[in-house]
């Protein structure tokens, strides 16, 4: 079993909604990922959070959110989202530093639909 | 910049036989890491094993292996007695061991026929 867990699984939400993704890894992690994913195509990086302080944005636009309220949590909150930023949604989680074996870990997804 | 090529974007193998995924990669970091993942219909994307540029050997894990050719600038993924279950998407991934971004190639479609 995935020590990344994220909620929820699959999410409708209109256009004028306001809603959220979380995640939650217990692997002692100080690095956390969020990922957008289309069908058959490799993931792509949106945040990263490195000692719960933002360190990457691949200029994401304004309506994602991503909030680190402590080392183990991770929240995308969306709003006013468009139909094409439906796709799966990855959290992942990884130490800070590069050494032997420093994985990154990834949690099942939220498979998001916008309509 | 770093950059990550699977030249094969659909694969098929017969059921326990042994099948091999191809990916290259460009970098000029000196240390990095190599990682293959396999990602279901379902969505999870699952490690399934990892190369440091330093190791001499060849990782293997299980019925994985990785044929790491560091002068190519290769790391192949080989799965062995292929099985129904693996039927999914493979992502190569690398890391530099300058800050923590990883780089996925575009993925390998595997279908394992009965």
């Amino acid at each position: 079993d995935t020590e990344v867990t994220q909620t929820p699984k699959h999410l409708v939400m209109g256009m004028t909604n306001k809603k959220s993704l979380k995640c939650e890894q217990h692997m002692g992690h100080r690095a956390m990922y969020w990922y957008k994913q289309k069908a058959k195509k490799p993931p792509e990086l949106m945040f990263v959070y490195s000692y719960e302080k933002l360190s990457i944005n691949e200029s994401v636009p304004s309506r994602f959110s991503p909030e680190c309220p402590n080392s183990s949590l991770l929240n995308l909150h969306l709003h006013a989202l468009q139909p094409e930023d439906s796709a799966l949604y990855l959290c992942a989680s990884s130490q800070p530093h590069w050494d032997s074996g420093n994985t990154i870990y990834f949690g099942e997804g939220s498979w998001l639909t916008v309509v | 910049a770093q950059k990550i090529t699977q030249t094969q974007p659909g694969m098929f193998v017969q059921e326990k036989e042994a099948v091999t995924l191809d990916c290259t990669y460009d970098t000029s970091d000196q240390s990095y890491g190599l990682f293959w993942y396999k990602q279901p219909s379902s969505g999870e994307m699952i490690f399934l094993i990892y190369q440091g540029s330093y190791d001499e050997q060849n990782a293997t894990e299980g019925r994985y292996s990785l044929n790491f050719q560091k002068a190519r600038k290769s790391a192949n993924l080989v799965i062995s007695a292929s099985q129904l279950g693996d039927s999914a998407m493979y992502f190569c991934a690398m890391r530099p061991n300058t800050g923590n971004q990883f780089y996925f190639g575009t993925g390998t479609s595997l279908t394992v026929i009965p």
